[in-house]
């Protein structure tokens, strides 16, 4: 298996601009997590998603920011607009079902918002 | 507010030591808890889990050690390689709702580094 795929891996952008980040989670695995890297907050959750479906989008940290998973295989993450205080490295990570506790992580987006 | 603690962001460590990471957790309702090894430019990946069941998991070179008591955990690596040099994560899960519970709380990293 090709493990997760993220895409862009590096992404420069303008304030104010949309932006789109990607991932294809792992086939069969029920569940898809994004999470966001920064020094001052480590690895915070943002949203998940199980069989396609929201389940807490509480770590989405304002209306700017929208996440969707149209089917098993793909799911978007999408700032608009966007911000400098946004630049992070941006992760999607995927699990198998309620039993499997060990994530599977892309590699990462690395973002910056000038 | 961060449930998962790793209050030391870097420790520089000689070959062939032992290299200690600590992990402080608030959440008494967490129980399961796991440890992450992220390299420059990839994601992290899973590096040793320990059931709250248990008090100590050993894995090779590694080896979590888990103090409910004081809601500690703390990642052994004996000996320890330049290879080992990385961040590590420490990570929490716990299953009180059907929602939350599922998701894993991440500390914000310990940077190890292991020179020769």
């Amino acid at each position: 298996d090709a493990g997760v795929i993220q895409s862009p891996r590096h992404e420069v952008t303008e304030m104010g601009q949309e932006v789109t980040l990607r991932c294809k989670p792992i086939s069969g695995h029920d569940y898809l997590f994004w999470y966001r890297q920064t020094m001052m907050r480590g690895l915070e959750l943002l949203i998940y998603f199980n069989n396609n479906v929201p389940i807490d989008d509480s770590g989405m940290p304002e209306d700017r920011f929208s996440a969707k998973m149209p089917n098993a295989s793909f799911s978007t993450l999408k700032i608009q607009p966007s911000e400098p205080r946004d630049s992070a490295v941006y992760f999607c990570a995927s699990r198998r079902d309620r039993g499997g506790e060990k994530l599977f992580f892309g590699s990462g987006t690395q973002l910056s918002v000038l | 507010d961060q449930q998962v603690k790793q209050n030391s962001p870097s420790l520089s460590v000689q070959e062939g030591r032992i290299s200690i990471l600590n992990c402080d957790y608030t959440n008494s309702m967490f129980d399961y808890f796991l440890w992450y090894k992220k390299y420059p430019a990839e994601g992290p990946t899973f590096l040793i889990s320990i059931s709250s069941i248990k008090d100590k998991n050993e894995d090779g070179r590694f080896t979590v050690f888990l103090n409910k008591s004081a809601k500690h955990l703390s990642l052994h690596i004996v000996p320890s390689q330049p290879g080992d040099s990385a961040v590590y994560f420490c990570a929490a899960s716990g299953v009180w709702d059907s929602n939350s519970g599922y998701a894993l709380n991440f500390g914000k990293g310990t940077s190890l580094l292991v020179t020769p």
